[in-house]
C-alpha cells in the first residue's frame, strides 16, 4: 500500500530552528509537496520538490532524497505565526496526490 | 478576489437529508477536487474532475456524487447523509489536467455535521 509518515506533533521555541520529517512509500514518485495549514483554515502551498536536494525559500527550506523516500521541511527563526500543521504529500506514478496526516507544530515563547 | 469559493462554510444536517456543497473557482483551472479532512487522517480524495464534462472517483467516493457542467463549478452532493460523513470538506483546483505537477489551491472549507 501507499504510505506517508510524519510525526503527529512537535514543539519548538520562538526564534529556534525545527525540522519536520516525512518518509514515504508510494507506487512511483513524481514530486513531493509541503503545505501549511493553520487551525480552521485551508492548506496553503509551501514547496514542491521533484529532484534530490535542498530548495530554499526565505525562512523555509525543503529537502528531498528520492533513494531514501525521505523529505524534511526546515523552518528557521521560528515565529509564533508558524504554529500550524504541516502536510506532506507525494504524487504517485499516476500523478495522484497521497497525503500524510500532518504534523502539528506548537511554538512556545 | 481570485480564488475558490465554497458554500456553506458550516452546516448541521439531519441524517437521511440530501445536501449539496458548492464550489466555484475563477482561475480557469482545468482540474478540480473534493477532499474530506478528518482528525488524525490525511486529506482523502472523494471525487475529482480533470476538465469540464469529466469526473472520476477518488479514494472515498461512496455516498457522494459530483458534476462538472462547466469549468468554474464543481458541486458535491450527499444523496442521503449519514453521521460518518461528518467532516470538513475542501474543494481545490490546479492548472494541470489529470496530472498533479503544481500547486493546489484550496477553498476555505465546509464544516458539515450530520446528526
Amino acid at each position: 500500500g501507499q504510505n506517508i509518515d510524519q510525526p503527529t506533533e512537535m514543539t519548538a521555541t520562538e526564534g529556534a530552528i525545527v525540522q519536520i520529517n516525512c518518509t514515504y512509500q508510494t507506487s512511483g514518485f513524481n514530486g513531493l509537496f509541503w503545505y501549511q495549514q493553520h487551525a480552521g483554515e485551508a492548506p496553503t502551498f509551501l514547496s514542491y520538490n521533484v529532484l534530490d536536494g535542498l530548495e530554499e525559500k526565505g525562512r523555509f527550506s525543503s529537502f528531498l532524497s528520492r533513494s531514501k523516500g525521505y523529505s524534511y521541511l526546515l523552518l528557521k527563526e521560528l515565529q509564533m505565526k508558524d504554529s500550524a500543521s504541516y502536510l506532506c504529500a507525494v504524487t504517485d506514478s499516476n500523478y495522484q496526490l497521497i497525503w500524510g496526516a500532518g504534523t502539528k507544530l506548537i511554538i512556545k515563547p | 478576489i481570485a480564488g475558490i469559493t465554497q458554500a456553506p462554510t458550516s452546516q448541521i444536517l439531519a441524517a437521511g437529508r440530501r445536501m449539496t456543497l458548492r464550489c466555484t473557482q475563477d482561475m480557469r483551472h482545468n482540474a478540480m477536487y473534493w477532499y474530506r479532512q478528518d482528525l488524525g487522517l490525511g486529506l482523502r480524495l472523494i471525487h475529482y474532475s480533470n476538465t469540464a464534462g469529466t469526473t472520476g472517483k477518488g479514494e472515498v467516493p461512496d455516498g457522494y456524487s459530483v458534476s462538472r457542467a462547466n469549468t468554474d463549478d464543481f458541486p458535491l452532493t450527499l444523496a442521503s447523509a449519514v453521521p460518518s460523513q461528518t467532516s470538513v470538506y475542501f474543494c481545490a483546483s490546479s492548472e494541470g489536467s489529470g496530472r498533479v505537477t503544481g500547486e493546489l489551491f484550496f477553498g476555505e472549507g465546509s464544516r458539515l455535521t450530520v446528526l
